[in-house]
């Protein structure tokens, strides 16, 4: 059984639609994020939550928001999406404590935006 | 200069080959050192965990990091057609920020 899910796995959408993606964890880890995947720009932090009440911006944020309905929830969406948001999404999890880097990744979610 | 440079490749290499993957890193902070392997259409996951320069085996996959030179290696011994994917570094100075490379592809001829 996967430990990170993400759900849609696949979506096409159109310029300006309000999207959710969404992710859930069995691990028990308190720390959650939102990466993009794009070719040749690899992975990059979108946002990121320590804690349900601790959610933070990411390198690229603008566009996106987040909500972490619990522990081992965390939704990212896209208020109205434009075709430079059509990407790999993944959701991340990881310990919390020092040294603790090592982030446990979703299948992804590719979405593309028309 | 970004944080982390990586090449992209693509990689070709026979089968049984030892292939040798690496990445530069610009901040001295970073002590944490990661190696994800990622197939196609699938997330990436962790391959290799080091800390501080030396070497670290795990069966046929070796990491080594130089940080004196920032610089950061992996070797896959034998290597096989299983071993196609995509490869990335990641980097962190331990503070749950982690700095990814933009991963090099490797594909493995049988």
């Amino acid at each position: 059984d996967a430990d990170v899910t993400q759900t849609p796995r696949n979506r096409i959408t159109k310029t300006g639609k309000r999207i959710m993606l969404e992710c859930s964890q069995t691990k028990g880890h308190d720390r959650m994020y939102w990466y993009r995947q794009d070719p040749g720009l690899g992975l990059r932090l979108i946002y990121y939550s320590f804690d349900v009440k601790d959610i933070n911006k990411g390198e690229i944020s603008d566009g996106y928001s987040v909500s972490r309905q619990a522990q081992a929830k965390f939704s990212l969406s896209l208020e109205s999406a434009i075709p430079n948001q059509t990407a790999l999404y993944f959701c991340a999890t990881s310990v919390a404590g020092p040294g603790t880097d090592t982030q446990y990744f979703g299948p992804g979610t590719r979405l593309t935006v028309l | 200069q970004k944080e982390v440079e990586q090449d992209p490749g693509p990689l070709s290499v026979p089968e049984g080959a030892i292939v040798s993957l690496n990445c530069t890193y610009s901040n001295s902070a970073f002590q944490y050192f990661m190696w994800y392997r990622q197939y196609s259409r699938k997330g990436p996951e962790l391959l290799m965990y080091t800390y501080s320069s030396g070497n670290k085996e795990d069966g046929r996959f070796t990491a080594q990091v130089d940080k004196s030179s920032k610089y950061i290696s992996l070797f896959i011994r034998d290597s096989q057609p299983s071993d196609s994917a995509t490869y990335l570094c990641a980097i962190s100075g331990g503070y749950q920020k982690v700095t990814f490379g933009i991963g090099t592809k490797l594909q493995v001829i049988p």
